[in-house]
């Protein structure tokens, strides 16, 4: 089946504009997660969403930074005022989610992300 | 959060078994093991977790050893495609952390011809 899908695949803006990027989860999974990754570092965890839960936000760099999951599906990654330090590939994942010992034992499945470049 | 410790990288030659360990010393007990891998401009692949018991897939398979503080993916048949970074990570288990998982540095597997 269809995996998780993320748009735009690449992205050029200026610094101090706003960017918005969107993932589709699969279909079915109820868990959202959003991750970064600049050039030649690792994986950085951004903000996650389970189901009608308050989003775990603890990842977030600033303030200029905030996401949401509407009907619990496809979400929307924000990013204000964009500064150079914000280029990065930005990876969403879903995975099935739940809660107690299921979540834990669901993988997550990654989309190929966004490349943000900030001029 | 229980932390892995991986080789920073490591060569094998195509065909032959790769085998990549990980330590996760402080890995509580009911926290499962995943591996994940990173080819070059793609995102994170899911390989196969674990909790206790040793798996297998059509991938790879996991061997935990019996006290759970270290773990052993298998590559069996190696190729040029696997070469990547892959990924040991202990999923964080806690009431208010909702099962993310959190990526260490890796292990870069080049396969050689």
């Amino acid at each position: 089946g269809a995996g998780v899908s993320q748009s735009p695949s690449n992205k050029v803006t200026e610094k101090g504009k706003d960017v918005e990027l969107r993932c589709d989860p699969i279909s079915g999974h109820t868990a959202l997660y959003w991750y970064r990754q600049s050039l030649g570092q690792g994986l950085e965890f951004l903000i996650y969403f389970q189901g009608n839960s308050a989003p775990d936000k603890s990842g977030l760099p600033s303030d200029r930074f905030s996401a949401e999951r509407t009907g619990g599906s496809v979400s929307t990654l924000t990013i204000q005022r964009t500064q150079q330090e914000d280029s990065a590939v930005y990876l969403c994942a879903s995975s099935l989610g739940g809660v107690g010992r299921y979540s834990y034992n669901s993988p997550l499945h990654f989309g190929n992300g966004t490349r943000l470049t900030v001029t | 959060d229980a932390k892995t410790t991986q080789p920073t990288s490591m060569d094998c030659a195509e065909g032959r078994a790769a085998n990549l360990p990980c330590n996760h010393s402080t890995i509580s007990g009911n926290e499962y093991v995943y591996w994940y891998r990173q080819i070059h401009s793609q995102g994170p692949q899911y390989i196969i977790h674990g909790l206790k018991n040793n798996e297998t897939n059509e991938m790879a398979s996991l061997i935990i050893t019996e006290d759970r503080k270290s773990s052993t993916l298998i590559l069996p048949h190696a190729t040029l495609r696997d070469t990547a970074v892959y990924y040991c990570i202990v999923r964080v288990r806690a009431y208010n952390q909702g099962g993310k998982l959190i990526f260490g540095q890796g292990t870069e597997l080049s396969v050689k011809p």
